[in-house]
């Protein structure tokens, strides 16, 4: 079965940093893309963060540059978001999600961020 | 940035109805790169149409998608129950950021 799994939310204060991975089963995750897309509380979807399949790309929403950092390891089929200087405005569930969208899309359930003191 | 305004922000309907959404871009998307997600509360957003007009697997064929340039169009032919949820369009292009449009919810009358 080709899944997504987000860990390392949690609640943080404002400043803090966090670690979130996604887990890749069922799929070639080395020949993909992937993105982060966040979703505060009662708003919409918001695009995170971008990186290649050989992490020759990586991009960011002018939200989050300078503060976060994606990477991945293909090698554990794992896809990593690490967050600094995190501010009330960063909480929200993320979402890890396979890039381009296609026919077998693939999303992760979420995992739920909260900053606050 | 491309921005995607979409309308209407929120549309009532009663089940078998005919349900149009709207997405209206700031500006071309490349190729049609244009996608259609549904998304239920506490769910993850689910696709239902890439590339403007494909439906993703195992989508019923009463959601249909049109559109190039910066027009595009979600059409559910008649609305089933479980059809009522906030619908999101997205450009993944290659310009970035990558955009979403403010989501239309689509509500029983």
């Amino acid at each position: 079965e080709v899944q997504l799994v987000e860990s390392g939310g949690g609640l943080v204060k404002p400043g803090g940093s966090l670690r979130l991975s996604c887990a890749a089963s069922g799929f070639t995750f080395s020949s993909y893309s992937m993105n982060w897309v966040r979703q505060a509380p009662g708003k919409g979807l918001e695009w995170v963060s971008s990186i290649s399949s050989s992490s020759s790309y990586i991009y960011y929403a002018d939200s989050v540059k300078g503060r976060f950092t994606i990477s991945r390891d293909n090698a554990k089929n794992s896809l990593y978001l690490q967050m600094n200087s995190l501010r009330a405005e960063d909480t929200a569930v993320y979402y890890c999600a396979r890039y381009p969208p296609s026919a077998e899309d693939v999303w992760g359930k979420g995992t739920t961020v909260t900053v606050s003191s | 940035e491309i921005v995607l305004t979409q309308s209407p922000g929120t549309l009532s309907l009663s089940p078998g109805e005919r349900a149009t959404l709207s997405c209206r871009a700031s500006q071309s998307v490349s190729s049609s790169y244009l996608a259609w997600y549904q998304q239920k509360p506490g769910q993850a957003p689910r696709l239902l149409i890439y590339g403007a007009s494909s439906r993703a697997t195992g989508i019923p064929d009463r959601f249909s998608g049109s559109g190039s340039g910066t027009d595009f169009t979600l059409t559910i032919s008649r609305l089933e129950p479980e059809d009522f949820a906030v619908y999101y369009c997205q450009q993944y292009g290659s310009s970035r950021p990558l955009t979403f449009g403010g989501g239309t919810k689509v509500e029983i009358k």
